[in-house]
């Protein structure tokens, strides 16, 4: 298995822009987190789906925050408007039988 | 609100040395707790966990011990080996919840 899959890895884009991050979670797997990593706040969680639908989004900083997963193979987390504070390493995760979470690779994020 | 704290940004430690990163929790509704290793670049990694009932696990050259009643768990690492270099997470959760810790950026100095 290839483990948890994101794209893009790094993603540089201007203040106001759409930007949309994508993860392939281990197949079997029907959990899915989306994690955000800054220097100051470590590994923040944003938003968990299981079984394909949202349950917590509480962590999701606002509006311009949305995330998706219409398929058990897929999910996308958006930020639109784009702004330079949402610059950050965005880690999509899957879980254990026994609770401990894959990560992918993450993919960074800087807004200019 | 951070219920995860690591408190030392950074440590340093020889080569062959324990290395020793703590952790402190206020949710005592926690019932699993994990230590994560990260390399740059890379996504966290799994490393050790331990169950609220138990208050030490070992694996190989880790240790997590859990101190319930002062919220408290340490990571041990001996000996300490350049490849531990790296950022460790520590993580509380519950139900299906993972709460992570800041880091704590270890370099083992040969």
């Amino acid at each position: 298995d290839a483990g948890v899959i994101q794209s893009p890895r790094h993603e540089v884009t201007e203040m106001g822009q759409e930007v949309t991050l994508r993860c392939k979670p281990i197949s079997g797997h029907n959990s899915l987190f989306w994690y955000r990593q800054t220097m100051m706040r470590g590994l923040e969680l944003l938003i968990y789906f299981n079984n394909n639908v949202p349950i917590d989004d509480s962590g999701m900083p606002e509006d311009r925050f949305s995330a998706k997963m219409p398929n058990a193979s897929f999910s996308t987390l958006k930020i639109q408007p784009s702004e330079p504070r949402d610059s950050a390493v965005y880690f999509c995760a899957t879980p254990a039988s026994t609770g401990e979470l894959f990560f992918g690779e993450g993919s960074r994020l800087t807004v200019l | 609100d951070q219920q995860v704290k690591q408190n030392s940004p950074s440590l340093s430690v020889q080569e062959g040395r324990i290395s020793i990163l703590n952790c402190d929790y206020t949710n005592s509704m926690f019932d699993y707790f994990l230590w994560y290793k990260k390399y740059p670049a890379e996504g966290p990694t799994f490393l050790i966990s331990i169950s609220s009932i138990k208050d030490k696990n070992e694996d190989g050259r880790f240790t997590v011990f859990l101190n319930k009643s002062a919220k408290h768990l340490s990571l041990h690492i001996v000996p300490s080996q350049p490849g531990d270099s790296a950022v460790y997470f520590c993580a509380a959760g519950s139900d299906y919840k993972l709460s992570f810790g800041a880091g704590t950026t270890v370099t083992v100095r040969a």
